[in-house]
């Protein structure tokens, strides 16, 4: 069975750092893609960063762009993004989900339960 | 604001149909397949619908897919009360998200 765990979320001023971590099992975690999608409060899905199974290749949203960082350790199974200088409006659930592709279109066929992160003085 | 347009909300009795719209334009849907996804309260989303019109094993064929020009449709049989969530489309391989449906079976 598929299963996502994230952790590492909380609460951090602005302008501060915080590393979600999401630990992958019931799959060959190193043959997906992977990706962060966030719930603002009271908000819709938005997609933040996706990155290749490989890891080589990473993807970020205009909005976290040059802050956040995505990486993997595909021998740990454990897929990491990295926040800085966060913002009030960063605050949300941050899911981690796995990737899959039908031909050269993808889709998002596993998620986790999310981690909160707040960012509030 | 997303550039995916979804119904705020959207309704029916048990045993009904209802459909869910999403509008996008030439850029997004027009040229890429859509997803679409089933949100609980305090649950993970869940995957529904994907490439337009693809059921995932495990997903009731009281849901369906379907995509037009620049928009696509999620149609729902059969309402039952455990249908009762947020549906959102998205397209661009997940990149851009509807606003979000919910979903009241009255």
């Amino acid at each position: 069975e598929v299963h996502l765990l994230e952790s590492g979320g909380g609460l951090v001023q602005p302008g501060g750092s915080l590393r979600l971590s999401c630990a992958a099992s019931g799959f060959t975690f190193s043959n997906y893609a992977m990706s962060w999608v966030r719930q603002a409060p009271g908000k819709g899905l938005e997609w933040v960063s996706a990155i290749s199974d490989s890891g080589a290749g990473t993807y970020y949203a205009d909005s976290v762009k040059g802050r956040f960082t995505l990486s993997r350790d595909n021998s740990k199974n454990t897929l990491y993004l990295q926040m800085n200088s966060l913002r009030a409006e960063d605050s949300a659930l941050y899911y981690c989900a796995r990737r899959s592709h039908y031909g050269s279109a993808w889709y998002t066929d596993f998620w986790g339960q999310g981690v909160l992160v707040t960012v509030s003085s | 604001q997303s550039v995916l347009t979804q119904p705020p909300s959207a309704s029916g009795t048990p045993g009904q149909g209802v459909t869910i719209s999403c509008s996008g334009s030439s850029s997004n849907i027009g040229s890429n397949t859509v997803n679409w996804y089933q949100h609980l309260p305090g649950a993970a989303p869940k995957l529904l619908i994907y490439s337009d019109n693809q059921r995932p094993s495990g997903v009731p064929d009281r849901f369906s897919g379907s995509k037009s020009g620049t928009s696509a449709s999620l149609a729902i049989s059969g309402l039952q009360s455990e249908d009762e969530a947020d549906y959102y489309c998205a397209t661009w391989d997940d990149t851009v998200f509807g606003g979000g449906t919910k979903l009241t079976v009255l």
